[in-house]
């Protein structure tokens, strides 16, 4: 079967640092992604790793242990505007490694 | 930048219609995605298509068809819309494995 877990939602303040985690068991692997999603937005792309290791982009990390099946996203000098969801999801390896699967979403807000 | 298309941003619609939502994509991407969008369960695949005509099923295609005539542009289609089918409905689109999915801005779809 295929499950990814996150938190569903965490509060943070303003200038602080926040980790969201994802835990994932799915039937293969290539790649994990996260992605941003604001009130009645769309998703957009935050960072994507493949490799074991961290990937940093900014204010925004994301690191993945592969023979854990964890990926955190870190978030660094909170901003009011980071209050949104983040949807955690991994590439399986079936359908010809094309199918995206998504876990819940954590729901972050910013508290000034 | 790439851009994804979904042809209504909000829709009411009677038990029984047949209802088509459609999606366009500028950058030739090969494969695109339909999900439904629900609070506590995230984003769940209905249809995805890796090439035009060919088509594979999600993990909640019951009661959905899709139609992918031309690689630009990915239909869903409610046969005969229900009530349990209200929801926000994301459609996608990516090149390859390994590559993030681009999403369009959402249709919420009211079923009364």
């Amino acid at each position: 079967g295929q499950n990814i877990d996150q938190p569903t939602e965490m509060t943070a303040t303003e200038g602080a640092i926040v980790q969201i985690n994802c835990t994932y068991q799915t039937s293969g692997f290539n790649g994990l992604f996260w992605y941003q999603q604001h009130a009645g937005e769309a998703p957009t792309f935050l960072s994507y790793n493949v490799l074991d290791g961290l990937e940093e982009k900014g204010r925004f990390s994301s690191f993945l242990s592969r023979s854990k099946g964890y990926s955190y996203l870190l978030l660094k000098e909170l901003q009011m505007k980071d209050s949104a969801s983040y949807l955690c999801a991994v590439r399986d390896t079936d359908n010809y490694g094309q199918n995206f699967v998504f876990g819940p979403g954590t729901r972050l807000s910013v508290l000034p | 930048d790439v851009k994804v298309t979904q042809s209504s941003r909000y829709l009411v619609k009677r038990t029984g219609e047949k209802v088509f939502l459609e999606c366009v994509q500028d950058m030739d991407h090969e494969n695109m995605f339909w999900y439904r969008q629900d609070p506590g369960l995230g984003l769940r695949l209905i249809y995805f298509s890796y090439d035009v005509k060919m088509k594979e099923k999600g993990d909640i295609p019951e009661g959905y068809s899709v139609s992918r005539e031309k690689k630009e542009r990915f239909s869903l289609i409610l046969e005969s819309a229900s009530t349990n089918q209200t929801s926000m409905y994301l459609c996608a689109s990516s090149i390859q494995p390994n590559t993030e999915a681009f999403f369009g801005q959402g249709t919420r779809l009211t079923v009364v």
